[in-house]
């Protein structure tokens, strides 16, 4: 049973346009959000985070939007770069699971430039 | 600052052979976690320490798979013996304690054939 799902495996944007890449969970007890962002070769590395009391976390071109009643996050950039091109986790994770973080399969982004 | 060191990057043995993987976290952090990635899907945790306790071991294959953390530094995954379907990613991350940001290594790439 996936709990956090991202039903687009793939995204492609021009450069200077607007990405958004979604995210649904399953699990009401999910307190905590994140995103990770991983080039090919690499570890995933952290991007932002939203708590369950926000609905809307910015920090520079990366904007992440909480929709408890839906169950459902996303994650804009804008403007998207070539450099944003990589693959994007969310995640999340519940205080009653000792912060047990799980990972969606990922969404991989194409900036076009 | 260093980040999360793993060894090896690659690892190609044929089934039923033993293979180790080494995790070296950043300094001063307590939480250590080994995730397994397949092929187009996030990470999944095998086990999670807090300093040399293992406080969820509960996805790990206990059968094949062992791990262990001396001194609450360094950490050995051990899988004996390996089966075709071992073939991932391995991930190792850490974090100054449970609830802060997780850090990845770039991971170990095994196949198993």
């Amino acid at each position: 049973d996936q709990q956090v799902k991202q039903n687009s495996p793939s995204l492609s944007v021009q450069e200077g346009r607007i990405s958004i890449l979604n995210c649904d969970y399953t699990n009401s007890m999910f307190d905590y959000f994140l995103w990770y962002k991983k080039y090919p070769a690499e570890g995933p590395t952290f991007l932002i985070s939203i708590s369950s009391i926000k609905d809307k976390n910015e920090d520079g071109r990366f904007t992440v939007f909480l929709n408890k009643s839906a169950k459902h996050l996303s994650l804009h950039i804008v403007p998207s770069q070539p450099g944003d091109s990589a693959v994007y986790f969310c995640a999340a994770s519940d205080m009653s699971s000792y912060d047990k973080v799980i990972f969606g399969p990922g969404t991989s982004l194409s900036v076009i430039p | 600052e260093a980040g999360v060191v793993q060894s090896p990057r690659y690892k190609i043995i044929e089934k039923k052979q033993p293979v180790a993987f080494w995790c070296n976290p950043i300094s001063g952090h307590n939480t250590l976690y080994w995730y397994l990635q397949n092929l187009g899907q996030g990470p999944e945790l095998l086990i999670r320490y807090e300093n040399e306790e293992a406080v969820d071991d509960s996805q790990l294959p206990k059968d094949r798979f062992s791990a262990e953390r001396l001194k609450g530094v360094d950490s050995t995954l051990k899988i004996q013996p390996a089966e075709l379907g071992d073939s991932a990613v391995y991930l190792c991350a850490s974090s100054r304690t449970g609830r802060e940001t997780q850090y990845f290594g770039p991971g170990t790439r095994l196949l198993v054939l």
